[in-house]
């Protein structure tokens, strides 16, 4: 199957700096990447969906100007978290898509920790 | 807008039997995929089986296959021959190819039993 990597894996940091997430596709093109946010024992929830050279899409509910969003290439996405607090400390989770109805390919996660 | 119900919160097998999750859905939309996800311990989402909405036959895959009943909006997942491996969480999820994003249930943690 197709491999989808994220970086990093644990982060953890100050109340109030920003961090970076990135999601890479390692052997496909993805037209489409998903970025969600898990608690534990919950489910995936959508935060946005981002498409190759165009701005994000952001669900209800998620602030565009703390979860930047940027998919620059067919093969990478990134998600920072500016200004970050405790309560954004969660898994983050990313996944890719070659076209649209295709299967999404996972990344393995992010822990982010803020203190 | 696009529901996906797991009924089932947790549920439990011996090793070497076969269990069933199930799944319900709700959509307007005629163009959707069904999809079964798997995520264990590492937390790492691992794709289990696929299956286009258009399609009668069921999907499978090795151990692993799909009741769809599309007028009732039902994809089950069958596990046969149940290994210690299968323990984890299982997500269904439905993907609008419209809206172009997926929907995924509250999740059905699996635990095979030796």
């Amino acid at each position: 199957g197709a491999v989808v990597s994220q970086h990093p894996s644990r982060v953890i940091c100050k109340s109030g700096t920003s961090v970076k997430i990135e999601c890479r596709s390692l052997d496909f093109q993805a037209t489409t990447m998903f970025w969600y946010r898990q608690f534990p024992k919950q489910s995936l929830m959508l935060m946005a969906t981002s498409n190759e050279g165009s701005k994000a899409t952001y669900e209800q509910g998620v602030e565009k100007d703390k979860f930047l969003i940027n998919h620059a290439s067919l093969t990478l996405s990134t998600l920072t978290v500016t200004s970050a607090h405790p309560e954004d400390s969660s898994f983050y989770i990313c996944s890719a898509s070659a076209s649209n109805g295709d299967t999404q390919y996972f990344g393995p996660g992010t822990r982010l920790t803020v203190l | 807008a696009q529901t996906v119900t797991q009924s089932q919160p947790e549920m439990s097998v011996q090793e070497a039997e076969t269990v069933t999750l199930s799944c319900t859905y709700d959509t307007s939309e005629n163009n959707y995929y069904l999809f079964w996800y798997k995520q264990p311990p590492s937390r790492q989402m691992i794709l289990v089986i696929r299956q286009e909405a258009y399609k009668q036959q069921n999907a499978t895959e090795n151990r692993f296959s799909v009741n769809f009943q599309k007028a009732a909006k039902s994809f089950s997942l069958k596990i046969s021959d149940s290994q210690l491996g299968d323990t984890a969480m299982y997500f269904c999820a439905s993907f609008n190819t419209n809206a172009g994003k997926s929907t995924f249930g509250d999740g059905t943690t699996l635990t095979v039993k030796p």
